[in-house]
């Protein structure tokens, strides 16, 4: 158990619909990161999230979006589904301090999983 | 950033040591190398993480030469579960700008 708990787990929705996921982070870590995995791809960084503050984008959609809360929750937002979005979707965490240069390693959770029909 | 390359698949046996190597000619001098293992289905897993010279847990080795621009993961006495994809990560931690990027990963398949 890495201590990043990401819900749903599962869930299957239409095209055009929107969703949300939800990521807690590990208690302590300041950062949140999303990533993408479609079936049998790598890991499609999207965004990260430090203290509340949008740090850096990757290749996300202009129809999805995310947020960090006051509480360190993190939820990625997707909307006007299409089919190619069915993945698994991701959330990491990692204790970032906010001036030193830190190697914290990412922690995983285990996925929600989206099929899109 | 600094991009990575990898082998996309690797077989081997149980029992037998690993060595992946990952490609990383433009790292920066903050970059530190890390490795991560995923299971299908399941978030990735940290392995590893190293600067320069050798660096081992319980788990894996990892050897960086003195230019830095590669790494091996050594898994010593593979055994079924260790079948796996492995990633190479190479960046920097820092309260500003990340965007840690995986490549594709190695395939690894154990053999009985």
């Amino acid at each position: 158990d890495s201590g990043v708990t990401q819900t749903p787990k599962h869930l299957i929705t239409a095209t055009g619909q929107r969703v949300t996921l939800r990521c807690s982070p590990r208690s302590g870590d300041l950062s949140v990161y999303w990533y993408q995995q479609s079936l049998d791809q790598g890991l499609q960084f999207l965004i990260q999230y430090y203290n509340g503050e949008e740090r850096a984008k990757g290749n996300i959609l202009e129809r999805f979006s995310a947020q960090q809360f006051p509480d360190l929750h993190s939820e990625l937002n997707l909307s006007s589904l299409e089919l190619g979005d069915s993945a698994l979707y991701f959330c990491a965490s990692s204790v970032v301090g906010a001036a030193e240069v830190n190697t914290g390693e990412l922690f995983f959770g285990e996925g929600s999983r989206l099929t899109v029909l | 950033l600094a991009k990575t390359t990898q082998p996309i698949s690797m077989d081997s046996y149980e029992g037998q040591e690993v060595n992946i190597t990952c490609s990383h000619n433009n790292i920066a001098t903050n970059d530190y190398i890390t490795w991560y293992q995923q299971f299908p289905s399941q978030g990735p897993r940290f392995i590893i993480q190293g600067y320069k010279t050798k660096v081992t847990n319980e788990v894996a080795s990892l050897f960086i030469p003195a230019d830095r621009k590669s790494s091996t993961l050594s898994l010593p006495r593979v055994s079924l579960s260790d079948t796996a994809v492995y990633y190479c990560l190479v960046g920097v931690f820092s309260g500003g700008y990340n965007k840690l990027i995986f490549g594709a990963g190695t395939r690894l398949a154990v053999h009985p």
